[in-house]
């Protein structure tokens, strides 16, 4: 596996099921996000971590829950979702600035196309 | 607060006509970054640039080119003798420096959908 693998690639659900979004990153980065595209809004940034730690959490709602194990991989966990939750999420990672390497260009996975009945 | 504006939300051409793509950020910040992702209908986001606020040199890639104006806060993305396999949804974004380093969220533009007509 190369770059950013997610699973599933698709995910449909009702409204009190419990599941978890996979990412897994083989590009040697430290940090790792959580992004949630939706039709009728820009792509929005959900949560950052850097180097295992929660850096960012852009006010989610907490029926999404995230955790991030170490810096090769990120969870989403979906508990008790709404029909309005049904969007593309998105995974990403990038190397830390710190680490001198480049700066914040952040590689994408291909995404989980999320249905919530 | 940043804030990125795409105003073309779609674009449709022929192919082999040049095609440019507005983007006009906002940000407080003196020290940022600006980026150029497209993502095609199988809906992974690729990374096609990206452009430090302390240098404002145009860049050129194949038939990619990229105009970053600090005076206008624009970056612009002009494709040149298009083809159809540049029809795709394309995002502009912007993070700021932070604090001194770390990992930073993108914010993005909502996007313009190129199409190219054979």
């Amino acid at each position: 596996e190369t770059g950013v693998t997610q699973t599933p690639r698709h995910l449909v659900m009702g409204m009190t099921n419990k599941k978890s979004l996979k990412c897994e990153q083989h590009l040697g980065h430290n940090a790792m996000y959580w992004y949630k595209q939706s039709a009728k809004k820009p792509l929005e940034l959900m949560f950052v971590y850097n180097f295992k730690e929660q850096t960012e959490n852009n006010s989610v709602p907490s029926r999404f829950s995230p955790e991030c194990p170490n810096s090769s991989h990120l969870f989403l966990h979906l508990h008790t979702l709404q029909p309005e939750d049904s969007a593309l999420y998105l995974c990403a990672s990038s190397q830390d600035i710190s680490i001198g390497v480049g700066y914040n260009e952040q590689f994408f996975g291909p995404g989980t196309r999320l249905t919530v009945l | 607060a940043q804030k990125v504006t795409q105003a073309q939300t779609e674009i449709s051409v022929v192919e082999k006509e040049d095609v440019t793509l507005d983007c006009v950020y906002e940000t407080r910040d003196t020290t940022y970054y600006l980026f150029w992702y497209k993502q095609p209908p199988s809906g992974e986001l690729v990374f096609l640039i990206r452009r430090n606020s302390f240098d404002e040199q145009n860049e050129i890639s194949g038939r990619y080119s990229w105009n970053f104006q600090k005076s206008t806060s624009s970056f612009n993305f002009t494709i040149t003798a298009s083809q159809v396999v540049d029809s795709a949804v394309y995002f502009c974004a912007l993070s700021e420096a932070g604090t001194g380093g770390g990992a930073d969220g993108l914010t993005f533009g909502k996007g313009t959908h190129l199409i190219i007509q054979p």
